[in-house]
């Protein structure tokens, strides 16, 4: 059972516009997402999160949004460019083991100049 | 080092035979995790310490694998006996406490012929 659905394998965007990576979720009990990137041959390293008190967390290009009556959650990166082409992945934990991260699969994002 | 290192990069290995994975985490973190990434997944948990804690071992998918930290520093995890099915890309982890983002390290490419 995938508690953690990342549904697009891949996305295609130009430079400058808008990328949307999109995540649900099942499990109820989860209170804190996380949204990694990983390069090629790299480890995935942190990008944004946010906690399920919140709706909205921004970081410069990179917002997640949190719609917890929906289970689902994205990440907009503006303007996109072409160095942010990686797999990203959705991460969620629960407060009873908040170090068990459990991961979608990931979204591969082309980023075309 | 400035940030996680796993050793050796790559290995191939017979089926049936062992193999030891080494992780350095960033110096002073004091929770190290490994988590692998079989091909076309996301990943998965495995085993996280915490300082001189009992570690928690249930994401290890059998009694083939095992590891080990010594105080706060290097981790190695042991596969006896490997299968095909071990092979994924296992990634060592480590962060500052059990709520601090992870720092990944590039991973061990484990492929079992």
């Amino acid at each position: 059972d995938q508690q953690v659905k990342q549904n697009s394998p891949s996305l295609s965007v130009q430079e400058g516009r808008i990328s949307i990576l999109n995540c649900d979720y099942t499990n109820s009990m989860f209170d804190y997402f996380l949204w990694y990137k990983k390069y090629p041959a790299e480890g995935p390293t942190f990008l944004i999160s946010i906690s399920s008190i919140k709706d909205k967390n921004e970081d410069g290009r990179f917002t997640v949004f949190l719609n917890k009556s929906a289970k689902h959650l994205s990440l907009h990166i503006v303007p996109s460019q072409p160095g942010d082409s990686a797999v990203y992945f959705c991460a969620a934990r629960s407060g009873g083991s908040n170090y068990k991260l459990t991961f979608g699969k990931g979204t591969l994002l082309t980023v075309n100049p | 080092g400035a940030g996680v290192s796993q050793s050796p990069s790559n290995k191939v290995t017979e089926k049936g035979k062992d193999v030891e994975l080494r992780c350095d985490p960033i110096s002073g973190h004091t929770a190290l995790y490994w988590y692998r990434q079989r091909l076309g997944q996301g990943l998965e948990f495995l085993i996280y310490f915490q300082g001189n804690s009992a570690p928690d071992k249930s994401g290890l998918p059998s009694d083939r694998f095992s590891a080990e930290r010594t105080g706060e520093s290097v981790s190695t995890l042991t596969i006896q006996r490997t299968q095909q099915e071990d092979s994924a890309v296992y990634l060592c982890a480590s962060s500052l406490g059990q709520d601090s983002p992870l720092h990944f390290g590039n991973g061990t490419r484990l492929t079992v012929t």
